[in-house]
């Protein structure tokens, strides 16, 4: 069955330095998301991604994140300089359009910055 | 904006037996999706049930099953014959259908941590 899969498993990183968080969405799905959960607490929106360009973004989303599907399988998420509260999981989500109802899930990252 | 809560951050069972897990919601939007997923400690996103704000049948997925309030704007989960396996974080979720949105996000609560005790 076709998956979501997402690496690294686990990041350890630096403050300040720069990571990217990388996915492979199912293969015929148009619709792309981020989604980011700080231990202990709720799944949040980070952003979506259709057609080469940011859909929506969240208050969170700020200048040091971005996203970008640099070929026709890979869809990343980089955060410039990262900072102590960026650790958390890092999920990202697919759908293969607009209206479909199910979002299916990576396995996640687990961003740890130190 | 929506909304979602979950007013119980842990629950147990014992196995073999039914819980309820509690979702609320707040939404000015007539059409949507609720969802409840849920997280093992493996930390993947497994799609439990779902359910069409537009259909008043409750949905049923094997020994999960749902009672969806509309006007009430409740979306509990109950697992029936709780397994150990069934131990987990539940997210309740939301979606709107609205087609006029360029994409369809979800909105998640807090989570429930559900422990099966044997």
């Amino acid at each position: 069955e076709p998956e979501v899969t997402q690496t690294p498993s686990h990041q350890v990183t630096q403050m300040g330095q720069e990571v990217i968080l990388r996915c492979v969405p199912i293969s015929n799905h148009l619709y792309f998301y981020w989604y980011r959960q700080i231990l202990g607490q709720k799944v949040e929106f980070l952003v979506s991604f259709y057609n080469n360009e940011i859909s929506e973004k969240s208050e969170i989303f700020d200048d040091q994140f971005s996203v970008e599907r640099p070929d026709g399988s890979n869809f990343t998420l980089k955060i410039r300089s990262t900072k102590l509260e960026d650790s958390a999981m890092y999920f990202c989500a697919s759908s293969p359009y607009r209206e479909y109802t199910e979002a299916f899930f990576g396995q996640g990252t687990r961003l740890t910055v130190v | 904006a929506q909304t979602v809560t979950q007013s119980q951050p842990e629950m147990s069972v014992q196995e073999a037996e039914t819980v309820t897990l509690s979702c609320t919601y707040d939404t000015s939007e007539s059409d949507y999706y609720l969802f409840w997923y849920k997280q093992p400690p493996s930390r993947q996103m497994i799609l439990v049930i779902r359910q069409e704000a537009y259909k008043q049948q409750n949905a049923t997925e094997n020994r999960f099953s749902v009672n969806f309030q509309k006007a009430a704007k409740s979306f509990s989960l109950k697992i029936s014959d709780s397994q150990l396996g069934d131990a987990a974080m539940y997210f309740c979720a939301y979606r709107s259908a609205d087609p006029r949105r360029s994409n369809y996000k979800l909105t998640f609560g807090k989570g429930t941590l559900l422990t099966v005790n044997p």
